[in-house]
């Protein structure tokens, strides 16, 4: 059976960093590309950024470029986001996601739970 | 970027009605790479059609989807109880630039 968890939300100052974690099992996590996908209160699903399954290829929403990084380690099956200079318009649920592809299809077959993040002073 | 306009907003129906949900797209998707997804309360997106017409893994034949370009429709033939839910279309043919439209809330009459 296909398991994302994710972890790390919480309550972050504006301009603070937060570190968001996505452990996955059940399938051969270096077969496929990883996303990430937010989603604010009462609002619609907005992607936050991809990867490949080597991390040969990093891709971004204009919202978060330069200031959101993704990361992936194959041999602990496990997705990262570090995100810096953190905004109230980024206070959202965030899910990691699975692609279909290797490559990045931007597909989405598998969604964690999601963890929440709160931009507040 | 691709702007995903979906049509109506509530769509309020009995169960055992037919529902029909549209999704316009601002400019031709290529590969009909669009997808929708449903989301109850509470629960993570799940995965309906993609291709704009295959059923992912486990869903039902009661959701169909088709359509081409710039316009996608998402049918359910008969609505069952946990069906009323939030939907979603995605498009994915233009990566990075991948959008969803507003979605359309499917409720109990």
């Amino acid at each position: 059976e296909v398991q994302l968890v994710e972890s790390g939300g919480g309550l972050v100052q504006p301009g603070r960093s937060l570190r968001l974690s996505c452990a996955a099992s059940g399938f051969t996590f270096d077969d496929y590309a990883m996303h990430w996908v937010r989603q604010a209160p009462g609002k619609g699903l907005e992607w936050v950024s991809g990867i490949n399954w080597n991390s040969g290829r990093k891709v971004y929403a204009d919202s978060v470029k330069g200031r959101f990084t993704i990361s992936r380690d194959n041999a602990k099956n496990s997705l990262d986001l570090q995100m810096n200079s953190l905004r109230a318009e980024d206070t959202a649920f965030y899910y990691c996601a699975k692609d279909m592809q290797s490559y990045g299809s931007g597909l989405f077959d598998y969604w964690g739970q999601g963890t929440p993040v709160t931009v507040s002073s | 970027e691709i702007v995903l306009t979906q049509s109506p907003g509530t769509l309020s129906l009995s169960p055992g009605e037919r529902a029909t949900l549209s999704c316009r797209a601002s400019q031709s998707v290529s590969g009909s790479y669009l997808a929708w997804y449903q989301q109850k309360p509470g629960q993570a997106p799940r995965l309906l059609i993609y291709g704009a017409s295959s059923r992912a893994t486990g869903i039902p034949d009661r959701f169909s989807g088709s359509g081409s370009g710039t316009d996608f429709t998402l049918t359910i033939s008969r609505l069952e109880p946990e069906d009323f839910a939030m939907y979603y279309c995605q498009q994915y043919g233009s990566s990075p630039g991948i959008t969803f439209g507003p979605g359309t809330k499917v409720d109990i009459k």
